[in-house]
């Protein structure tokens, strides 16, 4: 049971430069998001899906691209790396029943990134 | 709108005394609630959840939370803490009617100390 799997871990980029965090599960989940972990602020939501070719943006979208070609995977670009970027992220995803999201989200490890 | 507060951003407690994380929410509508808990350098898992059955909610290693609807509170306890405990907590609400997001809480570091 692979669940939720992020990658990379682990990423250090130049300001500017522009990159894609992968997010696949394989449980067959509506929804699923991106949210950003700092110190002190919780997790925020950047970006989120409700099925493959739908995505909304979330709290914090602004300098992030994301889109939902299939229900497995939602990737996470951004575009120009900024230091304001350095965070952890996370990948999570859950069943939708119906209109109403009440189920349990399931997570991804987090990736790490470092802008300089 | 929704929003969740979780009270304490720390809580220090000893091994083998209680715990108790605190948890107020307010939502317009039936709201599902659950607490999730980070290990360092790990993802979130889920301890509980309350989706309108039982207000008192039974989780994993031990913990338990309270869905007091007069309160608007969801706190998360258990009887006796043990090292492994030591984590940061996070509340979150999904307030249902037709809604998506969930809210998270800004959490709560679990300090144990021996």
């Amino acid at each position: 049971n692979a669940g939720v799997t992020q990658t990379p871990k682990f990423q250090v980029l130049k300001t500017g430069q522009s990159m894609t965090l992968q997010c696949a599960q394989d449980m067959n989940h509506e929804y699923m998001s991106w949210y950003r972990q700092d110190p002190g602020m919780g997790l925020r939501l950047i970006h989120y899906s409700v099925g493959a070719g739908i995505t909304d943006q979330g709290e914090v979208p602004n300098g992030y691209n994301v889109s939902r070609s299939t229900t497995e995977d939602f990737p996470l670009r951004l575009l120009s790396a900024a230091p304001s970027q350095t965070s952890v992220y996370f990948c999570a995803s859950s069943n939708i029943a119906g209109t109403v999201n009440t189920g349990e989200l399931f997570f991804g490890e987090g990736s790490r990134l470092t802008v300089l | 709108a929704q929003s969740v507060t979780q009270l304490d951003s720390h809580v220090s407690v000893s091994e083998g005394t209680p715990v108790l994380l605190r948890c107020n929410y307010s939502s317009s509508y039936s709201p599902s609630l659950f607490w999730y808990v980070q290990h360092p350098n790990k993802g979130l898992q889920l301890l509980l959840k309350y989706t309108s059955a039982a207000t008192l909610v039974k989780g994993i290693n031990g913990f338990e939370a309270e869905f007091k609807k007069s309160e608007t509170s969801f706190h998360l306890t258990k009887p006796s803490a043990h090292m492994s405990d030591a984590a940061e907590y996070f509340c979150v609400v999904t307030p249902g009617g037709g809604s998506y997001i969930p809210t998270f809480g800004r959490g709560t570091s679990l300090i144990v100390h021996p």
